[in-house]
């Protein structure tokens, strides 16, 4: 299973991009990409997914090079209530393996 | 998407005794899993409980203390026995996702507390 390194915190402030990007240098062929969102006393949320490239849906987008060795999830105009935990997780879909996690705090 | 509700939501539970959580979903699933989430820490995967039959359980977590059932395609249940202290944490139960994404969905978790 792949190990992921990602920043442990990050400040950002309303309206600003946000980037965060995970290390996964030891990625497999088969392995996903994917990037979940918890809030306080609450289930991890499903934000993105991707293989290779660029993904976009309507909250985030996910870069990923050809190399697959590392990620970038980007968070478009952060809100204070983006203000969470977001963990980037590298492996089969169906076996989650969580990180530590990037405590993201947004503030006005 | 799935909605996920638990049983109970939080409990305060003296130790040596036993809690069983309930978990259930609002269609049906052939993948349920289970997780700890200690104190301000990361998630951590207890099981895999796919209905008919065993669990799977991942390194460090045992049938014995962690007993799982799963009864039909919309529920499980996750006892924690004999329990210490060391079991305080957030225990949350999710489904796979039916979509094109390997997406997990997850229930709001249950606080256990135990003193």
């Amino acid at each position: 299973l792949a190990k992921t390194t990602q920043p442990i915190s990050m400040d950002s402030y309303e309206g600003q991009e946000v980037n965060i990007t995970c290390s996964h240098n030891n990625i497999a062929t088969n392995d996903y990409i994917t990037w979940y969102q918890q809030f306080p006393s609450q289930g991890p949320r499903f934000i993105i997914q991707g293989y290779k490239t660029k993904v976009t849906n309507e909250v985030a987008s996910l870069f990923i090079p050809a190399d697959r060795k590392s990620s970038t999830l980007s968070l478009p105009r952060v809100s204070l209530s983006d203000t969470a935990v977001y963990y980037c997780l590298v492996g089969e879909p169906d076996k989650l393996i969580f990180g530590t996690g990037t405590r993201l705090q947004v503030f006005p | 998407s799935a909605v996920i509700s638990q049983k109970p939501s939080r409990d305060i539970c003296q130790r040596g005794t036993s809690l069983t959580i309930q978990c259930q979903v609002d269609s049906q699933v052939t993948m349920m899993f289970w997780y700890r989430q200690q104190p301000g820490q990361s998630l951590t995967l207890i099981a895999t409980a796919n209905q008919g039959s065993e669990a799977t359980y991942e390194s460090g977590f045992v049938i014995d203390k962690f007993p799982i059932s799963r009864p039909n395609l919309t529920f499980s249940t996750l006892t924690v026995s004999n329990m210490s202290p060391e079991d305080s944490s957030i225990y949350l139960c999710s489904v796979e996702g039916q979509g094109p994404s390997y997406e997990q969905y997850f229930g709001p978790g249950t606080r256990l507390t135990v003193t």
